[in-house]
């Protein structure tokens, strides 16, 4: 799988929107964009998946560029239970294998 | 999303013990399910995938004869950790798989809290 980058920490006050930028930019063309948060002690929580076009989901939206080097996943209106670490994995859809977490963004939405 | 859990969701125990953990997937059949384990202020780590009626894949570096795994059914895998040590001590993580769906979703567990004494 690809190799993703991404920054350590960001800061986003509530309500407004959270921007969260990914570089991927070794991905190959049959590689999708995965975007999963974990709340602290929980498991990770599966957000949203792209190939090439925008997608859109009711909890966020994922923009990516249109040669797929990066994307940006989009919280629209950030509340304080937004505060996570965000992982943007890529991957083949339908592969078996487990996925490979980077260290993800940590993402703190402030009052 | 499909729904997956784990049990128990924290165990306290001794140093060579043994400690067994379930992972089960509620409304779906789970024919591939994932173990991970997370340290202190770390990712993820995959540890190994078991495939229903087979025998369990391990990442390198992770001891097969130490970490138990059984995927017994569709909707069930426990890990065992062995003759555990506080090096142990960790937050292990289940997720199952749908081979029902093109993009083969993986669903978390609420992860299982590890302490060994």
């Amino acid at each position: 799988d690809a190799k993703t980058t991404q920054p350590p920490s960001m800061d986003c006050a509530e309500g407004r929107a959270a921007n969260l930028p990914c570089n991927h930019s070794t991905i190959s063309g049959n590689e999708y964009v995965y975007w999963y948060r974990q709340i602290h002690s929980q498991g990770p929580q599966y957000i949203i998946h792209g190939l090439k076009n925008n997608e859109t989901n009711e909890m966020a939206s994922l923009i990516i560029t249109e040669d797929r080097k990066s994307s940006t996943l989009i919280l629209p209106h950030a509340t304080l239970r937004d505060t996570a670490v965000y992982y943007c994995i890529v991957r083949v859809a339908g592969g078996a294998d487990g996925l490979t977490f980077g260290k993800g963004t940590h993402l703190i939405i402030q009052p | 999303g499909a729904v997956v859990s784990q049990h128990p969701s924290r165990v306290i125990c001794k140093s060579g013990t043994s400690v067994k953990i379930e992972c089960r997937s509620l409304d779906f059949q789970a024919t591939t399910m994932f173990w991970y384990r997370q340290f202190p202020k770390k990712s993820l780590m995959l540890m190994a995938t078991s495939n229903e009626g087979s025998k369990a894949t391990y990442e390198q570096g992770v001891e097969k004869d130490k970490f138990l795994i059984n995927h017994a059914s569709l909707t069930l895998s426990t890990l065992t950790v062995t003759s555990a040590h506080p090096e142990d001590s960790s937050f292990y993580i289940c997720s199952a798989g749908t081979s029902g769906s093109f993009y083969n979703e993986q669903f978390f567990g609420p992860g299982t809290r590890l302490t060994v004494l």
